[in-house]
């Protein structure tokens, strides 16, 4: 059975620092796509960022980038240039390339120290 | 703007009687998804809509059922809570089942049970 694990219940960052978020998985499939969400206090789940894994470059969105290593089954959230929005519960996701899987990781809460 | 809406946002029940969880969007979303996310855990999909078509995951108790009498409305039937189901429960949409499509959550309903 496919797994999600982020082994950081919480983390802390001074703000406009850097963080990593660390999500492992286990899967015997070779395609499927990989997704960081943010669920800050009180307040609704959004995506983050995306990953195919049949893509080999890291996917980017302004701030944010990941590092997805395939071969490791590891796929790890960078944020830079912290912000106080930035503070919130964040969620790694796998989903199969036919979609009928779908599995969320615990969540590591992130806060950020001014 | 359009987005998913839950409501109500906190539920109380008594042990054994039924509840009733409802969410709405404005997306125009073919589907239609229900997680359940208990305090600490990652979120747990029960069920999701393509449309009318209901798709249950292999492990959603019996007590769970869902409903989905439009386009715009999902619910969520608990026939008899036990203490074990109190939970944030999360509904969700996404344009097609597309495993690559971006969900888009709603803020949830968190489920107490006395």
């Amino acid at each position: 059975a496919q797994t999600v694990t982020q082994s950081q219940p919480e983390m802390s960052v001074q703000e406009a620092e850097t963080v990593t978020l660390s999500c492992t998985y286990d899967t015997s499939e070779s395609d499927y796509y990989l997704f960081w969400y943010k669920q800050p206090p009180s307040r609704q789940m959004i995506l983050v960022i995306r990953q195919e894994a049949y893509k080999q470059q890291n996917a980017t969105e302004n701030r944010f980038s990941v590092n997805f290593q395939k071969a490791a089954k590891s796929f790890s959230l960078k944020i830079s240039d912290s912000q106080l929005g930035d503070a919130a519960m964040y969620f790694c996701a796998y989903r199969s390339a036919a979609g009928n899987q779908f599995y969320f990781g615990t969540g590591t809460s992130l806060t950020v120290i001014p | 703007d359009a987005m998913v809406i839950q409501n109500p946002r906190y539920q109380v029940t008594q042990f054994g009687k039924p509840v009733t969880l409802s969410c709405s969007q404005t997306l125009n979303h073919n589907v239609m998804y229900w997680y359940q996310q208990k305090s600490s855990q990652a979120p747990k999909l029960l069920f999701h809509y393509y449309d009318k078509d209901f798709n249950n995951e292999a492990d959603t108790p019996d007590n769970f059922q869902s409903r989905r009498p439009n386009t715009s409305f999902c619910f969520l039937d608990i026939r008899s809570p036990g203490l074990g189901d109190a939970a944030m429960y999360l509904c969700a949409t996404s344009p097609r089942w597309a495993p690559r499509d971006t969900q888009y959550f709603g803020p949830g309903t968190r489920l107490t049970v006395l």
